[in-house]
């Protein structure tokens, strides 16, 4: 298994300003990911954390407001650029690890923004 | 990922055995089938998975159709802890991420006592 923290676990933060969310992760992992959830809603993924280079996003999220970083194995980080109250979600990140077949969750960083 | 239908919501009596239906008529030959749950305020929590044997674990059984079509999962004796959203996942396999995920609305479980 692993073990996943994330930091902030919530916040409250004003328009217009950045947020950054680390994940950490007991052992070294293969693959990171990061994941929004709105309000209500399901689990969508933003982007795969790749560690050394850019990170890979999904259709509808870009680089520039989700700046994300994976400096090795077994951390990452997000950041929620400019944010607008629109941006208000819970964000997780989670891993999968060499030999397992299944995903691993942090419990998540509720965002709001006001 | 292989589109997956879930029942938005249903109910259960404790000590009850749980029986949450999926339907996955597009799977293909080796995709698998996940269950995820979330508990409120948690991250997803991993349940089990299968290809095409029933499989069972601490936690659940899975039991697929021959034609792989669908699915159910069964908690044998849910309790108060087991209400949660319960969501049913096809992931593309064949040398893909299975952590990269396609989250549909799953299934609301409830417990009741």
């Amino acid at each position: 298994s692993a073990v996943i923290s994330q930091k902030p676990s919530r916040d409250i933060c004003q328009r217009g300003t950045s947020l950054t969310i680390q994940c950490q992760v007991d052992s070294q992992v293969t693959m990171m990911f990061w994941y929004r959830q709105q309000p209500g809603q399901s689990l969508t993924l933003i982007a795969t954390a790749n560690q050394g280079s850019e990170a890979t996003y999904e259709s509808g999220f870009v680089i520039d407001k989700f700046p994300i970083s994976r400096p090795n194995l077994t951390f990452s980080t997000l950041t929620v650029s400019n944010m607008s109250p629109e941006d208000s979600s819970i964000y997780l990140c989670s891993v999968e690890k060499f030999l397992n077949t299944e995903a691993f969750f942090g419990q998540g960083t509720r965002l709001t923004v006001v | 990922d292989a589109k997956t239908t879930q029942p938005p919501s249903m109910d259960c009596a404790e000590g009850r055995a749980a029986n949450l239906p999926c339907n996955h008529s597009t799977i293909s030959g080796n995709e698998y089938v996940y269950w995820y749950r979330q508990i409120h305020s948690q991250g997803p929590q991993y349940i089990i998975h299968g290809l095409k044997n029933n499989e069972t674990n601490e936690m659940a059984s899975l039991i697929i159709t021959e034609d792989r079509k669908s699915s159910t999962l069964i908690l044998p004796h849910a309790t108060l802890r087991d209400t949660a959203v319960y969501y049913c996942i096809a992931p593309t396999a064949g040398g893909t991420s299975y952590g990269k995920l396609t989250f549909g609305q799953g299934t609301i479980l409830t417990v009741h006592p």
